[in-house]
Order: C-alpha cells, then structure tokens, then sequence
C-alpha cells in the first residue's frame, strides 16, 4: 500500500506555544488529506478532511481557529496547533486519500501518528 | 442521537476459529460505514468502505458486511497476527454538516 509519513513523532510544548504537524504522502498524489485525534485507550475523532488548494471541512464541535490544516500541494498537509494546552495533548493522526468519489475517500493511507504533549 | 456501538468489547478466539464482530449505529444520513484496524500505539490501517445496505466487500480473511441498522466483520480462520483493535465509523450528514461517528472498537485476540 501506499506510504504517509508524519513528523515529527513525538513533541514536548509548553502551554501557550503553537506545534506544527506535518503529514506527506511519500509515493502517490493525496487530493484529500483527513486529521484524526485520538486519547488514550479511546477511539479515533475526525477532526477535518482537506483538499488540495482548498479551505479545510471541519467537523462539528472542532475549533477551525484553534486547529489550523494547510494542504498546500498533493504531497503534503499541516496542522497546527496554535496557542497549545495540556487538554490538547493527544495522539493526532493524519490519513491520506486519492479516491474521488465524494466527500470522503474509498481508501485511505494512514500515518503513523504524532504524539503532542503540551506541559 | 446519533450512536455508534461495536460489540463485544473484547473477542478471544483460538486460531482457526471464525467469528463475527458487529457495529450497530442508530444514524440518519448515512453516508458510508468504514472498517479500520489498529494495532497498540500506531496509526489505524483502513480496511473497507460500505455505503449501501446489502452490499459486501472481503479481503483476504476479512468479509464486511452492511444493513440498514448494523455492519459486521467476518474473520474466518484467523492467525494470530490478526489481533489488533478493530474500528468502525459512520458518516453521516446532518443540517450542521457532515460528522463521523467512530465506535470504541473491539479489542481482538487470537491466540496460536
């Protein structure tokens, strides 16, 4: 299959610091990148499905402002995490897909996780 | 209120042993029901996309199934590296937009 590679794997903040979270598909063309969040020992979240060259789709109760998703080419997507609190420490894990057929992908290629913890 | 469950919680079987995992969800606008599977600490693996009732999809010893109120993964034969969290999802679409609605998985041992 194919590969998503994210960096880094793990990052230490300290409250108030904004982290970057990037996400590359290594060997195919992704139109549509998805960020998940997942807390210990409990299931996954969607956080926002991006498209290439176009504003993010957050879902509900997901704060656009807070959570920043930049999908600038085909290859490679970003979240930042801006002004980080130790409530936003979590497992974020990016996934990324090249079907076409609506909104959500027929396959998806995930990372392997990035582990934020915000001191 | 929309609901996803997945039952059991934990599923021991001996190797060889076919079973059935099943997630039921209560939802309206269902766009597609998804099956994942995760092992402890890295990213999930996606196996399957539903989108319509009576539809069908296998991989290997993997068959999904689909209704109007419940999927279920069939594991026929399993081997041991066949253990792993295994997740589902619901899209839906509702009048605040779409919304993905992940169960709390089932927790799969298989032991040799």
């Amino acid at each position: 299959g194919a590969v998503v590679s994210q960096h880094p794997s793990r990052v230490i903040c300290k409250s108030g610091t904004s982290v970057k979270i990037e996400c590359r598909s290594l060997d195919f063309q992704a139109t549509t990148m998805f960020w998940y969040r997942q807390f210990p020992k409990q299931s996954l979240m969607l956080m926002a499905t991006s498209n290439e060259g176009s504003k993010a789709t957050y879902e509900q109760g997901v704060e656009k402002d807070k959570f920043l998703i930049n999908h600038a080419s085909l290859t490679l997507s970003t979240l930042t995490v801006t002004s980080a609190h130790p409530e936003d420490s979590s497992f974020y894990i990016c996934s990324a897909g090249s079907g076409t057929s609506g909104v959500f992908s027929d396959t998806q290629y995930f990372g392997p996780g990035t582990r934020l913890t915000v001191l | 209120e929309d609901q996803v469950t997945q039952s059991p919680e934990a599923l021991r079987l001996q190797e060889g042993e076919s079973s059935s995992l099943n997630c039921s969800y209560t939802v309206s606008g269902l766009r597609g029901l998804f099956w994942y599977r995760q092992d402890p600490g890295k990213g999930p693996e996606f196996l399957f996309t539903l989108y319509s009732a009576g539809e069908e999809k296998e991989k290997e010893r993997l068959k999904a199934t689909l209704t109007k109120k419940e999927s279920f993964l069939h594991i026929t034969a399993p081997k041991p590296e066949d253990s792993a969290t295994y997740l589902c999802a619901v899209r839906l679409l509702d009048t605040g937009g779409f919304k993905t609605i992940f169960g709390a998985g089932t927790r799969l041992f298989v032991k040799a």
